[in-house]
């Protein structure tokens, strides 16, 4: 069975910073791209960082430029976000996905994600 | 950047077909993928590449995509499917961003 366990999420001051895991199985973690998206209490959908199969690529969405770092250790089967410099609006579940790409003429054409982590809720207050 | 737009509600009885529609400039020209969300659950795939269906997803929901909207069609509806949905492409122009949709709240009445 393909499984996807977030864990690191908490209540954390602004400024402060959070590492978020994410244990992978049931399938062949070092041959996928890998994502975090988030969701704020009662809000929609937020990608929030892309990492390629080796790490070689990483890209983020403009609002954590600077303060996320996605990585992952395809040896433990492991994905992770290091979260620094954290604000109110950090506020959110955040999933973990595995991103499924489609290649023309070399090229990612198209990705989705699929599947999902159950999430790790992150709450940055004072 | 690139934007989806979905209706935030959309209403259906029964047994009846639901249209839940994205809307983005020559969306048409990208591959647009929906999920389904209900409530304190994580989102699930139910339809990728406009009209694919993952396995285990009832033929019931069906997609399209043509100039400038994409429609995720539920057909006979079922009280289970009431839940939020959201729509999302691949944004190869704008520093390999993926974009998510509003998401729209499917009541069954």
């Amino acid at each position: 069975e393909v499984q996807l366990v977030e864990s690191g999420g908490g209540l954390v001051q602004p400024g402060g910073s959070l590492r978020l895991s994410c244990a992978a199985s049931g399938f062949t973690f070092s041959s996928y791209w890998m994502s975090w998206v988030r969701q704020a209490p009662g809000k929609g959908l937020e990608w929030v960082a892309n990492i390629k199969q080796d790490g070689s690529e990483k890209y983020y969405v403009d609002s954590v430029k600077g303060r996320f770092t996605i990585s992952r250790d395809n040896a433990k089967n492991s994905l992770y976000l290091q979260m620094n410099s954290l604000r109110a609006e950090d506020t959110a579940v955040y999933y973990c996905a595995s991103f499924v790409i489609a290649v023309a003429d070399s090229t990612v054409r198209t990705g989705w994600f699929d599947p999902w982590g159950q999430g790790t809720l992150v709450t940055v207050s004072s | 950047s690139y934007v989806l737009t979905q209706p935030p509600s959309v209403s259906v009885a029964p047994g009846q077909t639901a249209r839940i529609t994205c809307g983005g400039n020559n969306i048409g020209s990208k591959s647009v993928h929906w999920y389904q969300q209900k409530p304190g659950q994580a989102p699930v795939l139910v339809v990728y590449d406009d009209s694919d269906r993952p396995s285990g997803i009832p033929e019931r929901f069906s997609g399209s995509n043509s100039g400038n909207t994409a429609t995720l069609t539920i057909s006979r509806v079922e009280a289970g499917d009431e839940a939020d949905y959201y729509c999302q492409v691949w944004d190869s122009s704008s520093d390999r961003h993926v974009v998510f949709g509003g998401g729209t709240k499917l009541t069954v009445l």
